[in-house]
């Protein structure tokens, strides 16, 4: 299984920015996808897991009201969407495929190619 | 949340030699721990789950060993192409909390 990424954005402060994650070779209806941050030069960042099977998803305190994750079984693709952007938001953002149906008690792998997102004004 | 601590920060070895990398986790996680490769300018790799379960395809110079709060990584004999920031990372319940990463350079 593979996951290809959607391509390098730059929003202004306030938008807001929707990353995809297709998956390929293998159906994302039976796993979870994680996604992760790594703002430039620092360490990596979870932000929440959807269940590709059930749709129920599980986010980061951090992010609680600012952050939507989806997926479109029909196109094998999980979306994150990140609004109300600031200049911090700056970061590569990747999915991760968690190895079992579900992000719980499983690792992720493998991971997408990262998309980075530019917040400038 | 669950903390994740390695150390050290950063190393610097020779071709050739062994090395080790603490992780220590702040409650315990059982053997929900997994050690991750991040090569300059790549993406995370999956080295090892189950705190000791090689991934397939990862090479078997790497090791992991632990269970609880403790854990280590280790490289049985430091190639060139180890050069990477290391991050353990647990995955025994929400939220998910990696390690601040180890670099490994080659003296």
């Amino acid at each position: 299984v593979q996951l290809v990424q959607s391509g390098a954005e730059v929003k202004r402060p306030g938008a807001s920015v929707k990353v995809s994650c297709k998956a390929t070779g293998e159906t994302l209806s039976s796993h979870g996808i994680s996604w992760v941050r790594q703002a430039p030069g620092q360490g990596l960042e979870w932000m929440g897991w959807i269940s590709a099977y059930s749709g129920n998803t599980l986010y980061a305190q951090k992010f609680q009201g600012r952050v939507s994750m989806t997926t479109d079984t029909s196109t094998n693709t999980a979306y994150m969407e990140l609004r109300s952007l600031k200049s911090d938001d700056t970061a590569v953002y990747y999915c991760a495929r968690c190895s079992g149906g579900s992000c719980y008690f499983n690792s992720f792998d493998p991971w997408g190619q990262g998309t980075l997102v530019t917040v400038s004004s | 949340d669950i903390q994740m601590t390695q150390s050290p920060p950063s190393l610097s070895a020779s071709v050739g030699d062994r090395v080790t990398i603490t992780c220590r986790a702040s409650q315990g996680i059982s053997d929900y721990l997994a050690w991750s490769q991040q090569r300059p300018g790549k993406v995370p790799k999956l080295l090892i789950y189950a705190a000791s379960i090689l991934q397939s395809g990862a090479p078997s110079r790497f090791s992991g060993n632990g269970s609880g709060t403790d854990f280590t990584l280790t490289i049985s004999s430091l190639q060139p192409e180890d050069v990477a920031i290391y991050y353990c990372q647990h995955y025994n319940g929400a939220p998910w909390t990696f390690g601040q990463g180890t670099k490994v350079e080659i003296k």
